[in-house]
């Protein structure tokens, strides 16, 4: 099946420590892409990749780092988490170029004390 | 600066009523739209896609939009609603290849 993965699903933690969150997809897909959804403010992009070892920042980058080292997958690193960084996170994938839909991973809520 | 539009946050249809959901963009050029929907603890799923050609679009679940160039809008509509769609819609514009999401519109559906 068609698919993109995202782990952990739900995970608490504390301001200062650092966590990944994992994203893979089966698709073989160039492009690949993290958004966070926070109420009222829709989805906004944090950092997306057009391929491996290319990535650029989207809208909102300030606190996140992420690697593309190999194609299906795409990690989001907070390396320092605060609490305003709170929030649904979604990971996106899409064939690069044309107009082609992305395909979302279900979703981690992350909430930082 | 280039967005995307959904002026309500909520649209509330009785089941079997026909819906609209409303979008409008402000972009340069000829982008793609997109609608993707969001039910309770799930992801985003695409529903349909304008990228030139005929005005108006059919998706998934009896879903379609129309485009509307002059009035740079992309509506969301469905001849008759169903319980089932009550959830979050999203309206898209693609630009240079990322997504700009709109804010979102919340459809509730009543029996």
């Amino acid at each position: 099946e068609a698919q993109v993965t995202q782990n952990p699903r739900y995970l608490i933690t504390v301001t200062g420590k650092k966590l990944t969150v994992t994203c893979s997809q089966n698709m073989n897909h160039e492009y690949m892409s993290w958004y966070r959804q926070d109420p009222g403010l829709g989805l906004r992009q944090i950092y997306y990749s057009m391929n491996v070892e290319v990535t650029d920042k989207g809208d909102v980058p300030e606190g996140y780092k992420v690697s593309r080292k190999e194609k299906r997958n795409f990690p989001l690193i907070l390396e320092s988490p605060s609490p305003n960084q709170t929030s649904l996170y979604f990971c996106a994938s899409r064939i690069a170029g044309g107009p082609y839909e992305q395909y979302f991973g279900p979703g981690t809520r992350l909430t930082v004390t | 600066a280039q967005s995307v539009a959904q002026p309500e946050d909520q649209v509330n249809v009785a089941e079997g009523n026909p819906l609209t959901v409303k979008c409008t963009y402000s972009v340069s050029g000829n982008p793609y739209l997109f609608w993707y929907v969001q039910y309770p603890n799930r992801g985003l799923q695409f529903l349909l896609k304008y990228i030139t050609g005929d005005n108006l679009v059919k998706g998934s679940y009896g879903f379609e939009a129309e485009f509307n160039k002059s009035q740079t809008s992309f509506h969301l509509k469905k001849p008759s609603a169903l319980v089932s769609d009550s959830a979050l819609y999203f309206c898209a514009v693609r630009l240079q290849g990322n997504l700009i999401f709109g804010k979102g519109t919340k459809l509730s559906v009543k029996p």
